[in-house]
C-alpha cells in the first residue's frame, strides 16, 4: 500500500525567499506525481504532473523534481510571494486503478 | 470544456437525512474517483469507476454511502442515513481514456454538514 508523507507540514518564509516543499513515497511502482495546491475552503489546483519517466518538470517560478529509486520529490518555489500562501499537497498514481494517494501536505505561508 | 462539474458546492443537513452529492465529467473522460478530505484523515479515496462500472469500492466507509454512474458522463454519491462524522470535503475526478500519463482533474468540491 502506498504511504506518502510530506514535510514540512507547515512552512512561514518571508516574501522573496526561495524555498523547497518535500514529498516522500513508499512505493516506487508509480505512473505520476502530482503536485496541487489548495487555498482555504477551495478545491485542488493542479500545478505540475511528473511522469514516472521523467526527473523534473518546470513551470514558471515552480519547479517540481522526482527520483524514484529514493521515493522521493521537490517542489521548489523561486522568489516567494504572498499570493503563493496556500497548502499545498502531492498526489502519487500507483496501484492498478492508478489512483492518487496524497500527503497531509504542507501549509505554506509567504509574509509580505 | 468547463471541466468537472460538482453540485451542491455546500450541503449542511441533519443527521439522519439522505444526502445526494453530484459529479459531471469532462467529456471524453471514462474514469471516475470521488474522494473525501477531513481535517483528521487528510485526502482519501472513496470509490474508482471505469467505464460506468465500480472498480474498487475498498474506501467506502460503510454500507450507508453508495455511489453510481448511471451513464458515462454522471455519477452521484449517496449517503444515507447521515451522521455528523460524515461532515468532509467531497471531491471527484475525473480522468481522460486509459492513456498515459493517467492525469486526473478534480472538481470544486461539495462541502458537506451534518448537524
Amino acid at each position: 500500500k502506498q504511504e506518502v508523507t510530506q514535510i514540512p507540514a507547515a512552512l512561514s518564509v518571508p516574501e522573496g525567499e526561495n524555498l523547497v516543499l518535500n514529498c516522500s513515497f513508499t512505493d516506487s511502482a508509480i505512473y505520476n506525481l502530482q503536485w496541487f495546491r489548495q487555498d482555504p475552503g477551495k478545491g485542488l489546483t493542479s500545478l505540475l504532473l511528473i511522469q514516472s519517466s521523467q526527473r523534473e518538470q518546470t513551470s514558471g517560478r515552480l519547479n517540481a523534481s522526482l527520483d524514484k529509486s529514493s521515493g522521493r520529490s521537490t517542489l521548489y518555489i523561486a522568489a516567494s510571494q504572498p499570493g503563493d500562501s496556500a497548502t499545498y499537497l502531492c498526489g502519487i498514481s500507483s496501484g492498478s486503478a492508478r489512483q492518487l494517494t496524497f500527503g497531509s501536505g504542507t501549509q505554506l505561508t509567504v509574509l509580505p | 470544456d468547463a471541466g468537472v462539474i460538482q453540485s451542491p458546492r455546500h450541503e449542511v443537513t441533519e443527521m439522519g437525512q439522505e444526502v445526494t452529492l453530484r459529479c459531471k465529467l469532462i467529456s471524453g473522460h471514462n474514469s471516475l474517483f470521488w474522494y473525501r478530505q477531513t481535517m483528521m484523515r487528510g485526502l482519501e479515496l472513496l470509490i474508482y469507476f471505469n467505464n460506468n462500472v465500480p472498480i474498487d469500492d475498498s474506501g467506502m466507509p460503510e454500507d450507508r454511502f453508495s455511489a453510481k454512474m448511471p451513464n458515462a458522463s454522471f455519477s452521484t454519491l449517496k449517503i444515507q442515513p447521515s451522521e455528523p462524522r460524515d461532515s468532509a470535503v467531497y471531491f471527484c475526478a475525473s480522468r481522460p481514456q486509459e492513456t498515459y500519463p493517467y492525469e486526473q482533474y478534480f472538481g470544486p468540491g461539495t462541502r458537506l454538514t451534518v448537524t
